[in-house]
Order: C-alpha cells, then structure tokens, then sequence
C-alpha cells in the first residue's frame, strides 16, 4: 500500500523565519505533491516534483529519491503563510488512480 | 470564473436523503476524481474517472456514486446519506501526469 508521512503535524513559528515541512513516502509512489490549503478549504497545489528542486517566490520544494524524502521549505515567513500544507503521492504510471495524501502540517505564523 | 468549479459550496441534508454534489471544469482536462477530507484523516479517493466513458471505484466508494455526464462534468451522489459522510468534499482534475487542480470544495452535513 503506498503511503505518505508527514511531519511535523503541527508547527508554529515567528515571523520571518525559515520553514521547514518534511514528507516521507514509499516505494511506488514516484512523484511529489505539495499542497496548500487555507481555513477557508480550498487546496492549492504549489509543486509537482519527481526529482531535483523546485522554487516558486519563498517556496523552495526538494525531493531525494534515493532516501524517499521531499522537503518543502518557506524562507522570511510571512503570516499569510498560515495554512495547511499538504504532501501527496502519485504512483508510477502518472498516478491514473488519483493521489495518496499525508495528513498535513498545521503552520502557524505568528506576526 | 474559476477552473474548477463545485456546487454547492456548503449544504446540510437529512439522514435518508438523495444528494448531489456538482462539479465543472474549463481546463480541458480528461481526469477528473472526487475526495473527502475528514479531520485526522486526510483526504482520501472516493471515485475517479479518465473520461466519460470510464469511470473508477477509489478507497472509500461505498455509499456513493458518479456520473460523468461529460468530459467538462463530473457528479457525485450520496444514494441515502448517513451521518458519517459529513465531511469536506472536493474535485480536482488532471491532465496526463501534471499537476491537480482543486475546486473551493462542498461542506456537506448530514443530520
């Protein structure tokens, strides 16, 4: 069964700090997704990552294959960076039969 | 208007009744699927489907069903709803390998 462990559950940081999210999954699942989503409940996908590194403004997502890890990290935290962010598999193949989920970390960014 | 759009957004049912939960797309996208999210569960596949012709059971599809009535549609029904299907429900799409796109998601309530 393919799964998805995040960690930590729950994260709270000042302003201005460096973030990190870390997502350990299985063998089968051969791309990444890091997902956000606001207390409002709508999900946005942020990166899509199967190898290397990728970076959008202060998101910066890595994956090591070899270990079957990815990281997402959020540099000069921002407030409205609070959300859930979400790791989720797709298994080899395009991941026709949809994503594997963690179960989310909690980030708060106090002002 | 957004890419990916469900309706409604919130709705509270009694016990016993048939629902509807809708979604549309303007991507263009051949998959579509449906997940609910459930506090400390994540979110998990309920169904899923390449095109209008195929359409495929995920982890939790017992008490539901689907309908695409075209490739833009995609239909979920609780059949007799029951109060543990009270949970976030969302759409997403996809086109091959990329990247998911999520509609705002519907919060039903069953009572």
């Amino acid at each position: 069964k393919n799964e998805v462990e995040q960690s930590p559950q729950n994260l709270t940081a000042q302003e201005g700090e460096f973030i990190t999210i870390n997502c350990s999954y299985s063998v089968g699942i051969s791309a990444l997704h890091w997902l956000q989503q606001h207390p409002g409940g709508g999900i946005v996908s942020l990166f899509m990552l199967s190898s290397g590194k990728k970076k959008h403004g202060r998101l910066i997502a890595t994956i090591n294959i070899q270990e079957k890890h990815s990281s997402l990290h959020i540099t000069a935290s921002h407030p409205r960076d609070s959300a859930v962010y979400i790791c989720a598999g797709t298994t080899s193949g395009g991941g026709a039969d949809g994503l594997t989920f963690g179960k989310g970390t909690h980030l708060i960014i106090q002002p | 208007d957004a890419d990916v759009t469900q309706t409604p957004r919130n709705r509270i049912t009694k016990t016993g009744k048939r629902i509807m939960l809708e979604c549309s797309q303007t991507k263009g996208h051949d998959r579509m699927y449906w997940y609910r999210q459930d506090p400390g569960l994540g979110l998990r596949l309920i169904y899923y489907s390449f095109d209008v012709k195929d359409i495929n059971k995920g982890e939790i599809s017992d008490g539901y069903s689907v309908s695409r009535q075209a490739q833009a549609k995609f239909s979920l029904s609780l059949e007799s709803a029951i109060p543990n299907q009270t949970a976030l429900y969302f759409c997403a799409t996809q086109q091959g390998s990329g990247g998911y796109t999520f509609g705002s998601g519907t919060r039903l309530t069953v009572v």
